[in-house]
């Protein structure tokens, strides 16, 4: 079935330093990825959709320029989360459509992000 | 806009006992349904979708759900609860034509001995 990798699992970082997520499709071509944000204890808020050779689709209340979104191949999508604060502590998540499965969403194992 | 209700945060079932989880939708049109399930620290997997067909849908680790249009509905069963199947399983709703996916709040399911 569909594998998507999402790399780092966890990260520590200062605060006001950057950290890149990577999210992989491993054996089909994602055209359209999604970035998730769960914050403790509740559900995953959508916080983008990334396209292939095009700028991403933030949802509303999402800032663009804080979450950097980059969507360079057919198998990856990278987050960055610029002049990282403690209160971007959170899992994120990303997830990719393989339409040869029919509608189903597979996701990436997370990123554990923790600023301090 | 698209919506999912899970109305139980938490539940708490015996080992061998039969469960059900809610799930109630609003969508402005027919529904692609999901249910995942979230081990502690990890992602989510794919328990069973639904987008047409047979309303009653089988999923993997002997999971089922129910799509029951007239109730709005879309309640995942499982007749006997291992261990292991203590997760956070969340119902969502959309997806249509790569749209984007609405998830619930979530069920967090407690299996005792």
């Amino acid at each position: 079935g569909a594998v998507v990798s999402q790399h780092p699992s966890w990260v520590i970082c200062k605060s006001g330093t950057s950290v890149k997520i990577e999210c992989r499709s491993l054996d089909f071509q994602a055209t359209t990825m999604f970035w998730y944000r769960q914050f403790p204890k509740q559900s995953l808020m959508l916080m983008a959709t990334s396209n292939e050779g095009s700028k991403a689709t933030y949802e509303q209340g999402v800032e663009k320029d804080k979450f950097l979104i980059n969507h360079a191949s057919l198998t990856l999508s990278t987050l960055t989360v610029t002049s990282a604060h403690p209160e971007d502590s959170s899992f994120y998540i990303c997830s990719a459509r393989d339409f040869k499965e029919n509608y189903g969403y597979t996701f990436g194992s997370g990123t554990r992000l923790t600023v301090v | 806009a698209q919506s999912v209700t899970q109305p139980d945060i938490h539940i708490t079932v015996s080992e061998g006992a039969s469960l059900e989880l809610r799930c109630n939708y609003s969508y402005g049109a027919t529904p692609y349904l999901f249910w995942y399930v979230q081990s502690p620290g990890q992602g989510l997997q794919l328990l069973l979708k639904y987008f047409s067909g047979d309303t009653l849908v089988q999923g993997i680790k002997g999971f089922e759900a129910e799509f029951k249009r007239s109730q709005s509905s879309f309640n995942l069963r499982k007749p006997s609860v291992h261990w292991s199947d203590a997760a956070e399983y969340f119902c969502a709703v959309g997806g249509v034509r790569g749209q984007k996916v609405t998830f619930g709040i979530g069920t967090k399911l407690q299996v005792i001995p």
